[in-house]
């Protein structure tokens, strides 16, 4: 049983560019979350998909934005990208209500 | 709103010594509790979780966390570590009412363990 997948693992972008970010959650899960994880700091919740809608929202700029398709994966963009925006970025997948399993992350560094 | 506070950010213990990985926690609604350790260039991996029942709870790789309610608290223990614990632990809470699916994380217990 496959786990959560994201890609690409790694890249790289400059300051102004746009990025798109994937996940295929869990088989089964039908919610998808997304973090943030600075060097040296613990995630923070960006935004979670349940039924292809966005359910909740962290404090995040609308720079932030997301999509689920049916099959339940997720894509995470980011436009206009800062070089504070490097980070890893996590998805996460879980049925309502219970354990959360999070994939390997994309590592993003902007130059 | 919640927030978490891991009370040391780095712990340095010698491999077969007992471990304890401090959590405070803030919140005005009931919460779930959780345990994640993330080894190097690694996402995250549950270690255990508090959901109701016993305040004693149980994870993998011989950890276990007690919850303390009037103290707020829910400190990581493992009697005997190995080297192979080497790893960045988080702490995290999640609103029971809001169907626990958003997390909210400490900053992280560097845990090293030395031979």
């Amino acid at each position: 049983d496959a786990g959560v997948t994201q890609s690409p693992t790694h890249l790289i972008k400059t300051r102004g560019q746009q990025v798109t970010l994937r996940c295929s959650p869990k088989s089964g899960h039908d919610t998808v979350s997304w973090y943030q994880q600075a060097l040296g700091q613990g995630p923070q919740f960006i935004f979670q998909y349940y039924e292809e809608e966005e359910r909740q929202r962290g404090n995040f700029p609308d720079r932030f934005s997301g999509h689920q398709f049916p099959n339940y994966s997720s894509e995470l963009n980011v436009n206009a990208l800062l070089l504070g925006d490097s980070a890893l970025y996590l998805c996460a997948s879980s049925l309502p209500r219970n354990t959360i399993y999070f994939g390997e992350g994309s590592w993003l560094t902007v130059v | 709103a919640q927030s978490v506070t891991q009370l040391d950010s780095q712990v340095p213990v010698f491999e077969e010594a007992p471990v304890e990985l401090r959590c405070n926690y803030s919140s005005s609604v009931s919460v779930y509790l959780f345990w994640y350790v993330q080894y190097p260039n690694q996402g995250l991996q549950l270690l255990l979780k508090y959901l109701s029942g016993s305040t004693l709870v149980k994870g993998i790789n011989g950890f276990e966390a007690e919850f303390n309610k009037s103290q707020t608290s829910f400190h990581l223990r493992k009697p005997s570590v190995h080297i192979s614990d080497t790893a960045e632990y988080f702490c995290a809470v999640s609103d029971i009412a809001r169907g626990a699916q958003k997390l909210v994380f400490g900053q992280g217990t560097r845990l090293t363990i030395n031979p």
